[in-house]
């Protein structure tokens, strides 16, 4: 089944300590995107990938870090979170070599920073 | 960043009754797409719109893409219960990022 999954779905951490979000895709897909979701401000790019190698800062990258070292995976990097970083977090992918074009979206990843 | 304006905010409608919702740019776009978020899980794609003028259907889904490239509106016909949910408008400017309306939230009475 073609799908993005995301790990862990739900994380509730404290302040400075360090986590991973990893997300995976199986569809061969070359665009990676991290979003943030927060009420009444729809959802926010982090961090997007072309292509392995190839990462860039979306709207909102302050506090993240990504990787794209294969092309199926692309974890979202907290070195040090702060409560302000608590959110809903999406991973999606796609087919569109040069552009983000019609996204498939991972279930989200609850993010609660104390 | 760019900025998409999306309204109304929040519905309320009967069962049975049609439903629009629209999108707006300060700035061009040359995609436009509306995805779908039901509770618990993550957006899904609805339609995408890849040139101006263009009027897409998905089954009772209709969406276009405005002519001034600045605004795309989707309209649901005949809602049913399950079209519950918070629909979102996204659109492709110059950059290679996806930027996404604040969402409608669409709740449906019997």
């Amino acid at each position: 089944e073609a799908q993005v999954t995301q790990n862990p779905r739900y994380l509730i951490t404290v302040t400075g300590k360090k986590l991973t979000v990893t997300c995976s895709q199986n569809m061969n897909h070359e665009y990676m995107s991290w979003y943030r979701q927060d009420p009444g401000l729809g959802l926010r790019q982090i961090y997007y990938s072309m292509n392995v190698e190839v990462t860039d800062k979306g709207d909102v990258p302050e506090g993240y870090k990504v990787s794209r070292k294969e092309k199926r995976n692309f974890p979202l990097i907290l070195e040090s979170p702060s409560p302000n970083q608590t959110s809903l977090y999406f991973c999606a992918s796609s087919f569109r070599r040069l552009g983000p074009g019609e996204q498939y979206f991972g279930p989200g990843t609850r993010l609660t920073v104390t | 960043g760019q900025q998409l304006n999306q309204s109304p905010q929040s519905m309320f409608i009967q069962e049975g009754e049609d439903v629009s919702m629209n999108c707006t740019s300060s700035s061009i776009f040359n995609t436009w797409l509306w995805y779908k978020q039901d509770p618990g899980e993550g957006p899904v794609l609805l339609i995408a719109l890849y040139k101006a003028g263009e009027l897409t259907s998905n089954g009772r889904l209709t969406a276009q893409f405005g002519i001034t490239r600045k605004d795309s509106f989707l309209n649901i016909s005949a809602s049913i219960p399950s079209d519950v949910g918070i629909y979102f408008c996204a659109g492709t400017g110059t950059a290679s990022k996806l930027t996404f309306g604040t969402g409608t939230r669409l709740q449906v009475t019997l």
